[in-house]
């Protein structure tokens, strides 16, 4: 089965400084990952998706991630943080059963932003 | 293009009750699929919906049971309610089998079992 693993359940960091989100996944073949936001009371906003056409995949809003295979990581970046990128941050697996779609999440990664 | 919707925002029931709660699709997408986000947690799938027969199904009891109709909505039902139902109810949509892994998700239904 697939799974991801999310190293940090909170990360603080000063707007303008870089952002730095932590996964690591486990897949018997090349997966599809992706990176989730959720905002308070919201639901859940698709930031980027990799499907092996790029290592690097550009999202929105600034985020990036970069699938490195040999350390089994899919890390969520952004330059400059901004309050308002204050939510909770899900790294995704897709597992195929068929011809069925199965997301697998992560337990998240709270992101705070000071001033 | 509006984007999936869900019904009701939020929703109160005791224990033993029933509850049906309600998914539109984004527009062009024919594929459903419910997962459910207990409070602090990630979202578990629950199943997915396409041709209006479930496709597959993940770790859930009977007592949670779906339909999708030929306009693609869907609903979500269950049964003998337990305290451990409360949690926010996502739905997802998405087009086709090759693209059914990027889901679109709606704003949730939060169920508070009492």
């Amino acid at each position: 089965a697939q799974s991801v693993t999310q190293l940090d359940s909170h990360v603080s960091v000063s707007e303008g400084t870089p952002v730095l989100l932590r996964c690591n996944y486990s897949s018997s073949y090349s997966p599809s990952l992706f990176w989730y936001v959720q905002h308070p009371n919201k639901g859940l906003q698709l930031l980027l998706k990799y499907t092996s056409a790029a290592t690097l995949v550009k999202g929105i809003n600034g985020f990036e991630a970069e699938f490195k295979k040999s350390e089994t990581s899919f890390h969520l970046t952004k330059p400059s943080a901004h309050m308002s990128d204050a939510a909770e941050y899900f790294c995704v697996v897709s597992e195929w059963i068929g011809t069925a779609s199965k997301l697998t999440f992560g337990t998240g990664t709270r992101l705070q932003v000071t001033l | 293009d509006a984007g999936v919707t869900q019904s009701p925002t939020h929703l109160i029931k005791t224990r033993g009750q029933q509850v049906t709660l309600r998914c539109s699709p984004k527009s062009g997408h024919d594929t459903v699929s419910w997962y459910q986000q207990a409070l602090g947690q990630g979202p578990q799938f629950i199943f997915q919906y396409y041709e209006e027969e479930e496709r597959q199904r993940g770790n859930f009891p009977d007592r949670f049971s779906g339909h999708q109709f030929p306009n693609y909505s869907s609903e979500l039902n269950v049964n003998a309610l337990l305290l451990g139902d409360s949690a926010l109810y996502l739905c997802a949509s998405s087009w086709g089998t090759l693209e059914a892994d990027t889901q679109y998700f709606g704003p949730g239904t939060r169920l508070t079992v009492l």
